[in-house]
């Protein structure tokens, strides 16, 4: 069974400070992680994803995310935060060979002036 | 190209009815998975198919239908609407494994249950 906590329901920044929303997973065989957003009444979009390989990703919108396998962590950041960043973010996990995922509870991200 | 559409976007119904939500992806992609939303739960996998005739159940299947005649289809049946079943369903599609692919999402369906 794979399960997924995103700590914070909430995360308020302010224009150009550093975004962090942090990402838990649990997984009994090798992980596929995947950060999305969600802009008010819109689909998932995928920011970035982690499967094999480089354990630090870059993905759109100047977001990154590192996985560490002995924290079972996948925390997205960004530098900069900037208005438009402003939305819901969700960390899902997959197994490898799947097709479905596993999704946090979602962190919402409100950036103020 | 228009990926994933879903029908229709927002949807009122009375308890007991039933209807069905509709799910097209023109990607030619076998795997489509159905997915809702609700404040607070994040997204919680209902039913998911890999390909067309092969369906299974996903964590809340409860109070839901799917079937996969074509590749390109996978609806969502509510047989008997509940007020629980008000939320956002969204239906995913995806080539493959998500290591090689990546799952694209529709726009969604609100539907409420009075």
């Amino acid at each position: 069974a794979q399960s997924v906590t995103q700590l914070g329901s909430h995360v308020s920044v302010s224009e150009g400070a550093l975004v962090l929303l942090r990402c838990n997973y649990s997984s009994s065989v090798p992980p596929y992680l995947f950060w999305y957003v969600q802009y008010p009444n819109q689909g998932l979009q995928l920011l970035l994803k982690y499967t094999t390989g480089a354990t630090l990703v870059k993905g759109i919108n100047g977001f990154e995310a590192e996985f560490k396998k002995s924290e079972t962590s996948f925390h997205l950041t960004k530098p900069s935060a900037h208005m438009s960043d402003a939305a819901e973010y969700f960390c899902a996990v997959s197994s490898s060979g799947y097709s479905t995922l596993t999704f946090g509870k979602g962190t919402m991200l409100l950036v103020s002036p | 190209n228009a990926g994933v559409t879903q029908t229709p976007k927002f949807q009122v119904l009375k308890t007991g009815q039933s209807m069905t939500l509709q799910c097209a992806q023109d990607m030619n992609h076998e795997y489509m998975s159905w997915y809702r939303q609700d404040p607070g739960m994040g997204l919680r996998l209902i039913h998911y198919s890999v390909g067309a005739g092969i369906t299974d159940q996903g964590e809340v299947p409860n109070g839901y239908n799917v079937s996969r005649s074509t590749t390109e289809d996978f609806p969502l049946r509510l047989l008997s609407a509940a007020p629980s079943q008000t939320s956002v369903y969204f239906c995913a599609s995806s080539y493959s494994n998500l290591g090689k692919g990546q799952a694209f999402f529709g726009q969604g369906t609100r539907l409420t249950v009075v």
